[in-house]
């Protein structure tokens, strides 16, 4: 069973394309992350939010709660957005993944 | 702006040897975590750490592992006899509150340990 659900799982864009990734999730929340994992490995925290819209830069980030929905939008897509995005939920003292999202956006 | 350091990048290690991934948390941070990512999968919860003890610890987390703070900045994950399926990324994270909100919560860059 996954708490957490993603879609799409790839995703091939070209650049300047506007970028949805969705996620769901069965379990009830105060708040969701977006994470950024580079093609390194490393994580990045992107977002964190409870209710509503956030936006820094070209990202924005939508949560209805009450839906259990949350989108993670590019604007202006670049190459340099190529990673794979990963939608977590905090439960207790851990997170509950998402399966990530693997975005490339060609020149 | 604030760092969680891991130690080393990669690691190799001859299946049945003992290693140690080692963490450096942000300094004022109480809560510590790890975290672990098998190549091609999500990434998934080990254990939580407060307080000098765990707090929870996930099904993964069997008698191979261990945790420690063996001082006022480390921050340790112990595996005692490495199995091919403990190849994965590692992650250690932090944060400056134990409710899982968020606030603060900062990842490391990841330790690839693969065991030949």
């Amino acid at each position: 069973k996954n708490e957490v659900e993603q879609s799409p799982q790839n995703l091939t864009a070209q650049e300047g394309e506007f970028i949805t990734i969705n996620c769901s999730y069965s379990v009830g929340i105060s708040a969701l992350h977006w994470l950024q994992q580079h093609p390194g490995g490393g994580i990045v925290s992107l977002f964190m939010l409870s209710s509503g819209k956030k936006k820094h830069g070209r990202l924005i980030a939508t949560i209805n709660i009450q839906e259990k929905h949350s989108s993670l939008h590019i604007t202006a897509s670049h190459p340099r957005d190529s990673a794979v995005y990963i939608c977590a939920v905090p439960r207790g003292n851990q997170f509950y993944f998402g399966t990530g999202t693997s975005l490339t956006v060609i020149p | 702006e604030p760092e969680v350091t891991q130690t080393p990048s990669h690691q190799v290690t001859q299946m049945g040897q003992e290693v140690i991934l080692r963490c450096v948390p942000i300094s004022n941070h109480l809560y510590f975590y790890w975290y672990r990512q098998i190549l091609g999968q999500k990434v998934e919860f080990l254990v939580s750490f407060y307080n000098n003890e765990i707090s929870e610890k996930s099904e993964i987390f069997d008698d191979q592992f261990s945790v420690e703070r063996p001082d006022g900045s480390n921050f340790t994950l112990k595996i005692r006899s490495t199995k091919l399926e403990d190849s994965a990324m590692y992650f250690c994270a932090s944060s400056a509150t134990g409710q899982g909100l968020g606030y603060g919560y900062t990842f490391g860059s990841g330790t690839r340990l693969t065991v030949v």
